[in-house]
């Protein structure tokens, strides 16, 4: 399967602690996303990388979340200290220019106890 | 505010008959959507898109629309099949600043369509 990994696919964690999702994007797609998806809504932009440059963080990314992509390929998104309000769907897609589609995995379900 | 709008929750169709689905969008900036599809437990999978350059786009069963002038979209599946069943989500790409496009992409809330047997 070449698609896009998500680790792990669901996570639950107690209130305050930290959490690290891991994303293996299509190997020759050099555009990496995270979304954020809540119940009835769709996907909503978190942040995103080309190669190893991370270009853009959404408003609704707050100082307790960090994402990386060191070499360009994988990316890890932590979030530190972490709140009820987290508890969410997050979604990694990738895709090889701008107005190409994106790919996305099945996600990582964060549940906040 | 909600740049990409699906007022449908939910659609049920028969069998066989065509499933429309509805997507209005306010930025006249944006000039590439698409359509994305998900099951339960799966990420969204990608299904078909539009240029702002055209109005119609065709792949197999399904056929998107785009009415630039009334900032509308639509999704026509002919015929539907049970395992058409999903969520539908429209999206448009963002458009950058200056040169720079990032190619984020704006969701609406989604479709529940259900295709009945």
């Amino acid at each position: 399967d070449t698609g896009v990994s998500q680790d792990p696919r669901h996570k639950i964690t107690k209130r305050g602690q930290n959490v690290t999702f891991r994303c293996d994007p299509i190997s020759e797609h050099n555009r990496l996303y995270w979304y954020r998806q809540t119940l009835g809504q769709g996907p909503e932009f978190l942040t995103y990388f080309q190669n190893e440059a991370q270009l853009e963080k959404s408003r609704l990314l707050s100082d307790r979340f960090s994402a990386e992509r060191p070499k360009g390929s994988f990316s890890t998104l932590e979030i530190q200290r972490t709140e009820q309000g987290d508890s969410a769907m997050y979604l990694c897609a990738s895709s090889v220019g701008s107005n190409q589609p994106q790919h996305f995995g099945d996600g990582t379900r964060l549940s906040i106890l | 505010d909600q740049q990409v709008k699906q007022n449908s929750p939910s659609l049920s169709v028969q069998e066989g008959r065509i499933s429309i689905l509805n997507c209005d969008y306010t930025n006249s900036m944006f000039d590439y959507f698409l359509w994305y599809k998900k099951y339960p437990a799966e990420g969204p999978t990608f299904l078909i898109s539009i240029s702002s350059i055209k109005d119609k786009n065709e792949d197999g069963r399904f056929t998107v629309f785009l009415n630039k002038s009334a900032k509308h979209l639509s999704l026509h599946i002919v015929p539907s099949q049970p395992g058409d069943s999903a969520v539908y989500f429209c999206a448009a790409i963002a458009p950058g600043v200056g040169s720079s496009n990032t190619g984020k992409l704006i969701f609406g809330q989604g479709t529940t369509l259900q295709v009945k047997p």
